[in-house]
């Protein structure tokens, strides 16, 4: 079956980076693209992107360029959120999520990114 | 530019039926939409794509008494014999494909 497993919680100070994983597994890897996906807390979905498994080309939403870098190891079927000069509003449940055809048909866990002095 | 609009909130009694609404943007009429349901404390769970024609793809594990349908803009979940368990926001995503992706605010479910 379909999984998506990513990493575990993680708390940052400001200023520093994070790196969040997100393990594909039960499907061929670069069948389906893969969306990152934030919420904040007490909000709603906000689409960051999602990377192109097979060419390992990535696409930001507006608001996420810049500090924001999707990354990909297709031979542990993995990709990469990491978020660079972390700020406190990055404050954020991270999901990845299995594009079909654009829509999202499995969810990944959630990684809780806690950014605080 | 792609957008969606779902109310904020609903209310039902418990056994009946509810009809959420996702309103898609002018010149976006025929796009497909996507349902996801995130219960309290837990992450989101695919729930059903919706196509313009308003056939539907329900998700793995996701029962019966779960539907949709569409008509012009709007793409409809329909739930019925509410349960407990359905209380929850729910979520509506469209995208243009190898393009964006976009969500809506979410509507939240209250059963009576």
């Amino acid at each position: 079956q379909v999984q998506l497993v990513q990493s575990g919680s993680e708390l940052k100070k400001p200023g520093a980076s994070v790196k969040v994983s997100c393990k594909a597994s039960g499907y061929r890897f670069t069948d389906n693209f893969l969306h990152w996906v934030r919420q904040a807390p007490g909000q709603g979905l906000e689409w960051m992107g999602w990377m192109n498994t097979n060419t390992g080309n990535p696409t930001y939403a507006q608001d996420f360029t810049g500090r924001f870098v999707f990354s990909l190891d297709t031979s542990v079927s993995t990709t990469y959120l990491q978020i660079n000069n972390l700020k406190a509003d990055d404050t954020a449940v991270y999901y990845c999520a299995r594009a079909f055809s654009g829509s999202v048909d499995y969810w990944g866990q959630g990684t809780l990114v806690t950014v605080s002095s | 530019q792609l957008l969606v609009t779902q109310s904020p909130s609903v209310s039902a009694s418990l056994g009946a039926s509810v009809k959420l609404t996702c309103t898609l943007n002018a010149g976006h009429y025929s796009y497909a939409i996507a349902w996801h349901q995130q219960q309290p404390k837990k992450g989101p769970r695919f729930l059903m794509r919706i196509n313009s024609d308003g056939s539907h793809i329900r998700g793995d594990g996701i029962p019966g008494r779960f539907s949709g349908s569409s008509s012009g803009a709007e793409r409809y979940l329909i739930i019925s014999g509410l349960q407990s368990e359905d209380e929850a926001d729910y979520y509506c995503q469209s995208w243009t494909t190898g393009k964006n992706c976009v969500f809506g605010g979410g509507t939240t479910l209250t059963v009576l």
